[in-house]
């Protein structure tokens, strides 16, 4: 069956440093990937799209890889600041399907000072 | 102001009620998405819509009903709310080639 997994639910790190996040998949073949940001109680935010053709998006801090290969989208936010702290959520849209998205279920950041 | 608006924010409803969601977008966006987000399952897709009169499952259709008469508006609707239906609800619509832009959801609890 076709799964999305994210690294951990939770991971803390600390101000100033890199976070990695990561999003592997099985049994997709995306035709791209996005990764979106949620605050508590809010909806999610788009960040960054990457593209099946494309191994490597950059925006301001924030980086995407995606290598279809492997199977697995990094996800860097660096000199990262406790205002980064949220649950990011990468999703996987596949072709033909009508721009629907399917989500991880999330890995919730934590930036300590 | 342009954007994406939900209502109510927060339901609470009884078992066996039927309840509509509404969901009311200013960008004239061709398609526009149903999510339901619960802990342990993420974001699941319950109907989408390409166009006005244009609506297709996703992957927990069940128990719900939408309609999208018009481009801007896509209701949706409990028709006979159950427990497992708490959740909170998410209206989402995107441009070609964007990512999705959000509301804010509603908490709807089936009581």
């Amino acid at each position: 069956s076709q799964k999305i997994e994210q690294n951990s639910e939770a991971l803390n790190i600390q101000e100033g440093k890199t976070a990695t996040l990561t999003c592997n998949y099985t049994n997709y073949s995306p035709a791209y990937l996005q990764w979106y940001r949620q605050d508590p109680g809010r909806g999610p935010v788009f960040l960054l799209l990457i593209r099946e053709n494309e191994k490597e998006k950059r925006k301001e801090r924030l980086k995407v890889t995606f290598d279809t290969t492997l199977k697995q989208s990094l996800f860097h936010i660096t000199a990262s600041q406790p205002a980064d702290s949220a649950t990011y959520l990468c999703a996987l849209g596949r072709p033909g399907s009508a721009r629907q998205l399917t989500f991880g279920s999330g890995t919730q950041l934590t930036v300590l000072p | 102001d342009a954007g994406i608006t939900q209502s109510p924010r927060y339901k609470i409803t009884e078992t066996g009620r039927q309840v509509t969601l509404m969901c009311h977008q200013t960008w004239s966006h061709s398609y526009m998405f149903w999510y339901r987000q619960d802990l342990g399952h993420g974001l699941r897709l319950i109907y989408y819509s390409a166009a006005a009169d244009i609506t297709d499952k996703g992957e927990v259709p069940d128990g719900y009903v939408v309609s999208r008469s018009k481009t801007e508006n896509f209701p949706l609707t409990l028709e006979s709310a159950t427990r497992s239906q708490t959740s909170v609800y998410f209206c989402a619509t995107t441009r070609q080639g964007g990512g999705y832009t959000f509301g804010s959801g509603t908490r709807l609890t089936v009581v």
